[in-house]
């Protein structure tokens, strides 16, 4: 079992809708990051948190640390929200500076 | 701010020869680390670098090797390149040792034939 588990795999969406993906991990955790990456590689990093809520824009992403889960939302979503979203964590384990543990990944479709 | 640089954006190699890509973080980011994702996975953790010392390192072996300068880039060097090497090669920098936000380049796209 991956440490970290991101749900759903994919995910198909019209333009307006509300999106959600979620994300559970079994490490005890420093940090959750939210990542977006794009076709072509390059990732630009949407949240890092460790307790509660954060809203960027239309982002909005929570953590439930005894639950050891995490949700990003999107609302009102738009075709340029298309992309892979990938959570991951930085374990707090011993040695373990710089490790991140991520999931595989969200792939966003939205349609106009 | 700069942002992250990566070069070169792709590159072909034979099995068995030896890579060197290059990093070129943010100015005051003396934290650099190394990720490896295979097509359709999530990354993987190299290591990391952190005032051009290595303090932390995932389940690579040790012909994956790194430098970081003090003009902040870095270098990934893979000796004796494996099939399986064949991947993108992302780096990103971040203030301090852990625990701050971090900032991705766009990835070096290895194939090894």
């Amino acid at each position: 079992k991956n440490e970290v588990e991101q749900s759903p795999q994919n995910l198909t969406a019209q333009e307006g809708e509300f999106i959600t993906i979620n994300c559970s991990y079994s490490v005890g955790i420093s940090a959750l990051h939210w990542l977006q990456q794009h076709p072509g590689g390059g990732i630009v990093s949407l949240f890092m948190l460790s307790s509660g809520k954060k809203k960027h824009g239309r982002l909005i992403a929570t953590i439930n640390i005894q639950e050891k889960h995490s949700s990003l939302h999107i609302t009102a979503s738009h075709p340029r929200d298309s992309a892979v979203y990938i959570c991951a964590v930085g374990p707090n384990y011993g040695g373990s500076q710089g490790n991140l543990i991520f999931g595989k990944g969200t792939k966003l479709s939205v349609k106009p | 701010e700069t942002g992250v640089t990566q070069s070169p954006t792709h590159l072909i190699k034979t099995r068995g020869q030896q890579v060197t890509l290059r990093c070129s973080s943010q100015s005051g980011h003396n934290t650099v680390s190394w990720y490896q994702q295979a097509l359709g996975q999530g990354p993987q953790f190299i290591f990391q670098y952190y005032r051009e010392e290595e303090n932390g390192r995932g389940n690579f072996p040790p012909r994956f090797s790194g430098l970081q300068f003090p003009n902040y880039s870095s270098e990934l060097n893979v000796n004796a390149l494996e099939l399986d090497d064949s991947a993108l090669y992302l780096c990103a920098s971040r203030e301090g040792a852990y625990n701050s936000p971090l900032h991705f380049g766009n990835g070096t796209r290895l194939t090894v034939t």
